[in-house]
């Protein structure tokens, strides 16, 4: 079955904790994302990559990090946590950059994140 | 820079009722558009998309209307059901450097369908 699966789907942590959020797509896709969802503020994007080794900021990229070293996983890392960055995360995947165009984008089931 | 947003949070609407949601947007780069609807405890899912070329299109019991000269576009359900309940999110995309696009949600309406 075509998904983007993350992990953990919820994590409460406390500050300062570094945490990892993987995300991992079996479509062959060229193009990850990763959004944050926060009540009234719709989803924004933090990082993404348009393929192996080539990552960019999105539009709320602070105090956080992304890797892109193999194709169908794109981590998301919180070096030092802090209470702002609780919120409902989303990995999205497509088969490249001019996919979004063509809607083809999918987006993982989220990771719900609280941090103490 | 971009922002999309949505006029109402909450729609309420009878099981039957034609349902719609509408979304302003504010770079008129962007060129393409796309609606999302969200359940809970889920990612969100495309429903239909439009390009800037375009003024109108047509999906099954859902079409979107865009207009470009007041940066507006809608969504309109036809005889929603209560299986319409969701979050529903406008997306516009636009061009950045080199070719690449970005993607910037509007905050979302909820549509409550009650039988």
């Amino acid at each position: 079955e075509a998904q983007v699966t993350q992990n953990p789907r919820y994590l409460i942590t406390v500050t300062g904790k570094k945490l990892t959020v993987t995300c991992s797509q079996n479509m062959n896709h060229e193009y990850m994302s990763w959004y944050r969802q926060d009540p009234g503020l719709g989803l924004r994007q933090i990082y993404y990559s348009m393929n192996v080794e080539v990552t960019d900021k999105g539009d709320v990229p602070e105090g956080y990090k992304v890797s892109r070293k193999e194709k169908r996983n794109f981590p998301l890392i919180l070096e030092s946590p802090s209470p702002n960055q609780t919120s409902l995360y989303f990995c999205a995947s497509s088969f490249n950059w001019g996919a979004l165009a063509h809607n083809e984008q999918f987006f993982g089931p989220g990771t719900r994140l609280t941090v103490l | 820079g971009e922002s999309v947003g949505l006029h109402l949070p909450t729609l309420s609407v009878q099981e039957g009722d034609n349902s719609i949601i509408n979304c302003a947007y504010s770079n008129s780069a962007s060129d393409y558009f796309i609606w999302y609807k969200q359940e809970s405890g889920k990612g969100p899912q495309f429903i239909i998309d439009i390009r800037s070329n375009m003024d109108k299109r047509q999906g099954q019991r859902v079409t979107v209307l865009l207009n470009k000269t007041v940066k507006h576009l809608s969504l309109q359900i036809a005889a929603t059901q209560p299986g319409d309940s969701a979050v529903y999110f406008c997306a516009a995309l636009r061009r950045v450097n080199s070719g690449y696009s970005t993607l910037t949600f509007g905050k979302g309406t909820m549509l409550l369908v009650s039988p």
